[in-house]
């Protein structure tokens, strides 16, 4: 079964509003990235959080990790109609050096 | 560099046909990754190559598919005989360098159905 769940499965907003993900996952972890799959075409990376690290920023992104709670949330600030995508959480977990575990991912649809 | 490069990028074939699929890695990278991805089940990490060496094959659902990596810059990834359920979007993947914080990079795959 797959590490990580995310929710919701499905969002819908406007552009120009914020748009949050949630994954969980359950074993410990050497980090978690956050990937985006536009229809029909692979995956991108969009940023890497390490275990030890709480928050991180990258352009108009924002991840937070609790390994506590054994979750994480991607926030996309001010989103924009070329954000409408799939984002995926993928977690590494500890003892298995390079090989991810994909979540369920959310569909993000941005309207004008 | 090019990317991930993987073809075909559609293949349709008859169940009980033999399915190659074909990934070229980022030139440098060494580690190389198959997925399979579903909307039932997701996305499935199949096997992946470290040094051209298989790592971890467990993913791999039965003996019906195999993966080679010859050298470093090409793998195939086979299903013999197809079946139906076989049908789905197969990625190729690539990482390199030795720190446990890389990314991996995505080809755009290659979507097969098995009639």
């Amino acid at each position: 079964s797959q590490q990580g769940e995310e929710d919701p499965q499905a969002l819908s907003i406007q552009e120009g509003e914020n748009a949050t993900m949630n994954c969980s996952y359950k074993t410990s972890i050497n980090n978690l990235q956050w990937y985006r799959q536009n229809s029909g075409r692979g995956l991108v990376h969009l940023i890497l959080i390490r275990s030890n690290e709480r928050e991180k920023h990258s352009g108009r992104l924002r991840v937070t990790l609790d390994t506590s709670k054994k979750s994480s949330s991607l926030l996309i600030t001010a989103s924009r109609a070329a954000d409408t995508a799939s984002y995926f959480c993928a977690t590494e977990g500890r003892g298995t050096a390079s090989k991810l575990t994909f979540g369920t991912g959310t569909r993000l649809q941005v309207t004008l | 560099d090019a990317g991930v490069i993987q073809s075909p990028r559609h293949e349709v074939t008859e169940m009980g046909q033999e399915v190659t699929l074909r990934c070229k890695p980022i030139s440098g990278h060494d580690y190389l990754f198959w997925y399979r991805q579903t909307m039932m089940r997701g996305l499935e990490l199949l096997i992946y190559f470290n040094n051209n060496v298989p790592i971890d094959d467990s993913g791999m659902p039965e003996d019906r598919f195999s993966a080679k990596m010859p050298n470093a810059s090409f793998s195939t990834l086979k299903i013999q005989p197809s079946e139906p359920r076989d049908s789905a979007v197969y990625f190729c993947a690539s990482r390199g360098g030795t720190s446990f914080y890389n990314e991996q990079f995505f080809g755009p795959g290659t979507r097969l159905t098995v009639l």
